[in-house]
This record gives structure tokens, C-alpha cells and sequence, in this order.
């Protein structure tokens, strides 16, 4: 199964800041990529498909890049609803997987 | 409203059986590939299986082969998950998902969009 290693696992920022995540595959992925954000006690949402492809009505701070094993989830401008837990997945092959997850506060 | 509820999640023993479901509401459930996914704290969020449009393909995460059974009745909008020989390392908060997959030119992606509340399973003596 392919590895996905996410970084950092927290993160602590301040509102307005410039936040990054990032994924890193255990072989190359292509783009085929996607980030969740998962808030307390709800089901994880989906940010971003195909690597880079925003889903509508995400606000336009969240962007993705990447391809073949490195990955990129930036945040702009951070706000104080985006404190959450960030997830990436790969649906490259099977079996699914997902990073273990970045949690990102606001100071 | 497009939605997802699940239901069936509860406490069993360990190598006891439990069927979980899934009632879709306000889309057209015929057209998507359906997944479960589960998590719990030590082991993150995991994708557990898939079924196509009309159930004639399945995928599993290894873990789970040959124990669990994904399902879905069309008719009555509905996806399952038959876990048997459950296993302590199954307890988790599964989830009902709906793969919106992307189609472009050359390349289909997957994009969870629409996510159940979640059904919590319990295995424990």
C-alpha cells in the first residue's frame, strides 16, 4: 500500500498568517490527490481533488499543488474557522490512503 | 438536502458479527461509487472499502478481507457493510461516503463529497 507522510502533525498560527502543509507519497501518485479538513466532532470535508482542483464554494484561501510524491496544501490567509485537522489521500491505487493528519491552531 | 445517515454501529464482542447502513437521501444514489470509511484515534482515518454503481465490483483494505462485505440495494438507496469476526483494532467511527468522481479527459478522480454523520462501533469483551 502506498505511504502517505504528512507534515507537520500540529501546527500553531496566527489569523492572517500563511499556512503549509505538505504530503509526501511513498512512490509517485501522479496528481491524484485530495485534501480533507476534518473539524472537531464532523465529518471530514473535501478542500481539494486532483491535486490542485478546488471543490466549489471552498473559499478561495485554500490552494494545492503538487505531483508524482510531493504535495502542497497552503492556506493564504488563515482564519479562525479553518482551525481543523487537514488530511491528504491518494486515490492512485487500492487501497485508498490517507496521511495521518495535520492539526492546525490559531494562536 | 443531499444527505448520508448511517446506522447499526454499536458494542459487539470480539469475533461477533454487525451489519451496518446507509440511507442516502436527494441525489440520484444510482450514479456513484460508495465507499466506508473508518477512524479511530490509533489508527487515523482509514478507507475500508468501495463498491461500484451497480455492485458488481468491490475493494477492500487488507485488514478487512474476507471478513467484511460491502453491499448496496439500489432500489432502496442504500449502501452496507457486513463486518464479521470483528476484531478489537475494528473499533472506530464508521463513515458513509459518496465518491463525486471527476471526470476529465484522460484521467478520473476520486472526491469524497458528501460524507455520512458517522456510526460508531464498539468491539470489546
Amino acid at each position: 500500500a502506498i505511504q502517505m507522510t504528512q507534515s507537520p502533525s500540529s501546527l500553531s498560527a496566527s489569523v492572517g498568517d500563511r499556512v503549509t502543509i505538505t504530503c509526501r507519497a511513498s512512490q509517485n501518485i501522479r496528481n491524484d490527490l485530495g485534501w480533507y479538513q476534518q473539524k472537531s466532532g464532523k465529518a471530514p470535508e473535501l478542500l481539494i481533488y486532483a491535486s490542485s482542483s478546488l471543490k466549489s464554494g471552498v473559499p478561495s484561501r485554500f490552494s494545492g499543488s503538487g505531483s508524482g510524491t510531493d504535495f502542497t496544501l497552503t492556506i493564504s490567509s488563515l482564519q479562525p474557522e479553518d482551525s481543523a485537522s487537514y488530511y491528504c489521500l491518494q486515490d492512485y491505487n487500492y487501497p485508498r490512503t490517507f496521511g495521518q493528519g495535520t492539526k492546525v491552531e490559531i494562536k | 438536502e443531499v444527505q448520508l445517515v448511517e446506522s447499526g454501529g454499536g458494542l459487539v464482542q470480539p469475533e461477533g458479527s454487525l451489519r451496518l447502513s446507509c440511507a442516502a437521501s436527494g441525489f440520484n444514489f444510482n450514479n456513484y461509487w460508495m465507499q466506508w470509511v473508518r477512524q479511530s484515534p490509533g489508527r487515523g482515518l482509514e478507507w475500508v472499502a468501495n463498491i461500484n454503481q451497480d455492485g458488481g465490483a468491490q475493494r477492500y483494505v487488507d485488514s478487512v478481507k474476507g471478513r467484511f462485505t460491502i453491499s448496496r440495494d439500489n432500489t432502496k438507496k442504500s449502501l452496507y457493510l457486513q463486518m464479521n469476526s470483528l476484531r478489537a483494532e475494528d473499533t472506530a467511527v464508521y463513515y458513509c461516503v459518496r465518491d463525486g468522481e471527476v471526470v476529465v479527459p484522460g484521467a478520473v478522480y476520486d472526491a469524497y463529497d458528501i460524507w455520512g454523520q458517522g456510526t460508531v462501533v464498539t468491539v470489546s469483551s
